[in-house]
């Protein structure tokens, strides 16, 4: 079956970089998403990854995928107190359903001043 | 700002009443879903409307109708809720069904029940 996993809680300083790490257990995933959502907010998708890329970089979010090991990154970079959110990776598996999202439980990041 | 429109923001309705929730698109997008989120939780899906027709329907139960009056609209229609259908309701869109295609969000309506 499908399973995506994220820790629970990230705390990090204005301007530091912040890693945000995400597991899954689908091989056939395709694609690979990360979404923000601030408080009493949707979901902003961020940025997303084919799964025959290893990295994607854009402006301040750089994503690092490692098929083998089936793990999915998000790193900030200059993180600042707006960047406050949980955050939710989803896979897109290959199978016959088409654009199904699997999402993990999501990481709440704290960027303290 | 979201280039998915969802109304209203809020909604505080009794176990008796119907209501509708909507949502509007006018990106050209041809799937529509609909998710479930309580608090804490990632948003579970609900519905998949794909070219106006029902694609998925996730064993939600019958007192949620969904209905896509056009490409551009989407409405969830309730009836008779229980205190636990509490929750943040998001409806998204993407450009169709296919494997690559983002799902974007709205900012969702967040239901109570009394």
């Amino acid at each position: 079956g499908e399973d995506v996993e994220q820790s629970l809680f990230l705390s990090v300083r204005e301007g530091d970089s912040s890693v945000i790490n995400c597991t899954y257990t689908d091989s056939s995933s395709t694609y690979l998403y990360w979404y923000k959502q601030e408080p009493g907010a949707g979901l902003q998708l961020l940025t997303y990854i084919f799964s025959n890329m290893d990295m994607k970089q854009d402006q301040r979010l750089t994503v690092l995928l490692n098929k083998k090991d089936k793990h999915l990154s998000l790193r900030i970079a200059d993180t600042q107190t707006g960047d406050s959110a949980i955050y939710f990776c989803a896979e897109s598996p290959n199978n016959n359903a088409g654009n199904m999202l699997t999402f993990g439980g999501g990481t709440r990041l704290m960027v303290k001043p | 700002d979201t280039e998915v429109t969802q109304t209203p923001k809020h909604l505080v309705m009794g176990m008796t009443n119907k209501k509708s929730l909507k949502c509007e698109q006018h990106m050209g997008h041809r799937a529509m879903y609909w998710y479930k989120q309580k608090a804490k939780k990632p948003p579970e899906l609900m519905f998949v409307y794909s070219y106006e027709k029902l694609s998925i329907n996730e064993s939600v139960p019958s007192r949620f109708s969904p209905e896509c009056p056009n490409s551009s609209l989407l409405n969830l229609h309730l009836h008779a809720l229980q205190p636990e259908d509490s929750a943040l309701y998001l409806c998204a869109s993407s450009r169709s069904k296919g494997l690559n295609q983002p799902q974007h969000f709205g900012d969702g309506t967040r239901l109570s029940i009394l």
